[in-house]
């Protein structure tokens, strides 16, 4: 089956704009989170939604927000770009019921601030 | 303090041998899980092994085991007959506690395989 889809691959942007990155999870998958990847912080949890609901969030400015909709597939938004949000940008999707609770990522979404 | 640690920032290992990725952790929660992901140049993380905090037995899964201590909160990676492929990016993370999908992962150590 298809794995977890993110879209756009590539970006760049200035400083001062917004960027809406999409993530479409594995058919089934009801469980999506967002990372966020670079050199200085390594990998850092932003937040996590279920069934539409975030239910959890990582320690990030109110910039960083985000939405799941009814299928699944989730969007994370960025408004007044920085510089430091230059990253690459994973998505990972899971099944809740599964014991593991394997997280399934993306190939990520990199994203360059001018 | 780092809830996950791993001391290694790069490992060379030979085609063939075996090689040992570290990694230390650090919760108060009884309920945990553990995981290594292999972050190759495209960025994708795969994942590579789990192992629970309530599992008695080291987990296996084909050329990788973890090698769990619980009592020393340790969760190093053994990789077997390591190949050219395996040159990566190795994370180790953490999920604590039930009903959280968070996880929390380690600065990652970068495999060199040389032929």
């Amino acid at each position: 089956k298809a794995g977890v889809t993110q879209t756009p691959r590539y970006l760049i942007k200035t400083r001062g704009q917004q960027v809406t990155l999409s993530c479409s999870p594995i058919s089934g998958h009801r469980s999506v989170s967002w990372y966020q990847q670079t050199p200085g912080q390594g990998l850092q949890f932003l937040f996590e939604y279920f069934s539409e609901t975030q239910r959890n969030k990582g320690n990030f400015p109110g910039r960083f927000s985000g939405r799941q909709f009814s299928n699944s597939r989730s969007e994370m938004n960025v408004s007044t770009l920085e510089l430091g949000d230059s990253a690459l940008y994973l998505c990972a999707s899971s099944l809740v019921e599964e014991g593991t609770g394997e997280l399934f990522f993306g190939e990520g979404s990199r994203l360059t601030v001018l | 303090a780092q809830k996950i640690t791993q001391t290694q920032p790069g490992m060379f290992v030979q085609e063939k041998e075996a090689v040992t990725l570290d990694c230390t952790y650090d919760t108060s929660d009884q309920s945990y899980g553990l995981f290594w992901y292999k972050q190759p140049s495209s960025g994708e993380m795969i994942f590579l092994i789990y192992q629970g905090s309530y599992d008695e037995q080291n987990a296996t899964e084909g050329r990788y085991s973890l090698n769990f201590q619980k009592a020393r909160k340790s969760a190093n990676l053994v990789i077997s007959a390591s190949q050219l492929g395996d040159s990566a990016m190795y994370f180790c993370a953490m999920r604590e506690g039930p009903g959280r999908r968070a996880l929390t992962f380690g600065s990652g150590t970068r495999l060199q395989v040389q032929p």
